[in-house]
């Protein structure tokens, strides 16, 4: 069975400060897919890393992926309040009859303080 | 262009009754795959519908069913409705299609949420 650990799972922390969010899977996973969700919002596709090494970025916003540690981060440099959202790893995994659905992490609340 | 649309949006039942939530995907997405959300369990996948076919189901009972319809709609069904079925059930749509590599971006819905009472 596919398990998805994120933490932590709150975080509270000052604008203009770095921090990184952890995801850990368990087994082999083909995809590893960050979303964003605000307070009684949908979920906004951020990152989706494929590989190995793969590393994307948008603004303040960094993802990374260790296949062989099964491991992805999610950095967040110089915190803005904007960023104040939940934020869900999530990954899937191929078979022949396509994708399986994804599997969630616990989501971080990460709130950020003026 | 329009993204993915659900309706209702908020609704309230009582134990024992049935539901039915709908789902309009991104024009031109095939895929369509439901989610519910809980504060318990957080995300939990329902089943994915492709080309009308259920491809995949997650570990839910048989009261939690859906459908496709050619024109990629699709709904889902909970009947015999019990205090533990309330949540947001979100949506999404993505390309899908057979993927042996690449992403299979998934686009999500505002969600429908539902009260048991």
């Amino acid at each position: 069975e596919l398990k998805v650990e994120q933490n932590p799972l709150f975080l509270s922390m000052q604008e203009g400060k770095n921090y990184t969010i952890y995801c850990n899977y368990s087994t082999t996973s083909d995809r590893l897919y960050w979303y964003r969700q605000d307070p009684g919002k949908s979920l906004e596709s951020l990152f989706v890393l494929l590989s190995n090494g793969a590393v994307k970025q948008e603004g303040r916003l960094m993802a990374s992926l260790d296949t062989k540690a099964r491991l992805s981060t999610l950095h967040i440099t110089a915190a803005v309040h904007d960023l104040s959202a939940t934020y869900f790893c999530a990954v899937d995994r191929y078979s022949g009859g396509g994708a399986d659905g994804l599997t969630f992490g616990k989501g971080t609340h990460l709130i950020i303080q003026p | 262009k329009a993204g993915v649309t659900q309706t209702p949006r908020y609704l309230i039942k009582t134990r024992g009754q049935q539901v039915t939530l709908s789902c309009s995907p991104i024009s031109g997405h095939r895929s369509v795959s439901w989610y519910q959300q809980t504060p318990g369990q957080g995300l939990q996948f329902l089943f994915e519908y492709f080309s009308e076919t259920q491809r995949n189901k997650g570990n839910f009972p048989g009261r939690f069913s859906g459908r496709q319809f050619s024109n990629s709609r699709s709904e889902m069904n909970v009947s015999t409705l019990e205090l533990g079925d309330s949540a947001l059930y979100l949506c999404a749509s993505s390309l899908g299609g057979l993927l042996l590599s690449g992403a299979n971006v998934l686009t999500f819905g505002a969600g429908s949420r539902l009260t048991v009472l």
